[in-house]
């Protein structure tokens, strides 16, 4: 049983959609990470949250931290095909990660 | 400042070989870590370290084996390889503030 549960596994969409990915927790975690893994790379660190409520924006990537620490969202605006990936989300309890959306941006 | 290095980044064993997997960071973190990726999985720690001379068992120890003589180098033993052990295997450098991860570029492993 994974502890963070990602949804959707897999999204294809056409280059200009916006999409938002989830993390969910029944635990409630003192940060959250996303990353961004591509083909035959280690993943990379995207942003860390840490304050319940909390909104980090980069670029065209919107993160938020749900208000009980157990949950979190990415949105991407105006996709591009430079997105496409593997994006994982892993919280600090004992560095455990989701499984994973894999986002195919088609131009 | 190489961030995390790893070696090799292919390699293919026999069942019942042995073999090490290197892991080196240079950016004096004290918490390292080993995870192997499988399709659908994501990614599950194998052992962790918190300094040196500390090691500790992850979610999926069993079959492979760790040090940590220095800060710098963290390598993963396999014992005696088994096709199960077939994966994608990342080592991770962790800063100690916010548990921001650090990876190297992964070593592709084939038991046959």
């Amino acid at each position: 049983t994974q502890l963070l549960e990602q949804s959707p596994q897999f999204l294809s969409i056409q280059e200009g959609e916006n999409l938002t990915v989830y993390c969910n927790s029944s635990s409630v975690f003192s940060s959250l990470q996303w990353y961004r893994q591509e083909p035959g790379e280690g993943p990379v660190l995207l942003v860390t949250v840490v304050t319940g409520g909390e909104v980090k924006k980069l670029k065209r990537l919107t993160f938020q931290f749900g208000d009980a620490r157990k949950d979190s969202s990415l949105h991407i605006t105006a996709a591009q095909p430079g997105d496409t990936g593997l994006y994982l989300c892993a919280g600090e309890n004992k560095l455990v990660f989701g499984a994973g959306t894999i986002l195919r941006v088609k131009s | 400042n190489a961030g995390v290095t790893q070696t090799p980044k292919f390699q293919v064993l026999k069942t019942g070989q042995s073999m090490t997997l290197q892991c080196a960071q240079d950016m004096n973190h004290e918490y390292m870590s080993w995870y192997r990726q499988d399709p659908g999985m994501g990614l599950r720690l194998i052992h962790y370290s918190v300094g040196a001379g500390i090691t500790d068992q992850g979610e999926v120890p069993n079959g492979y084996n760790v040090s940590r003589s220095t800060t710098e180098d963290f390598p993963l033993r396999l014992l005696s390889a088994a096709p199960s052990q077939t994966s994608v295997y990342f080592c991770a450098s962790t800063g100690t503030e916010t548990y921001e991860q650090y990876f190297g570029p992964g070593t592709r492993l084939t038991v046959t």
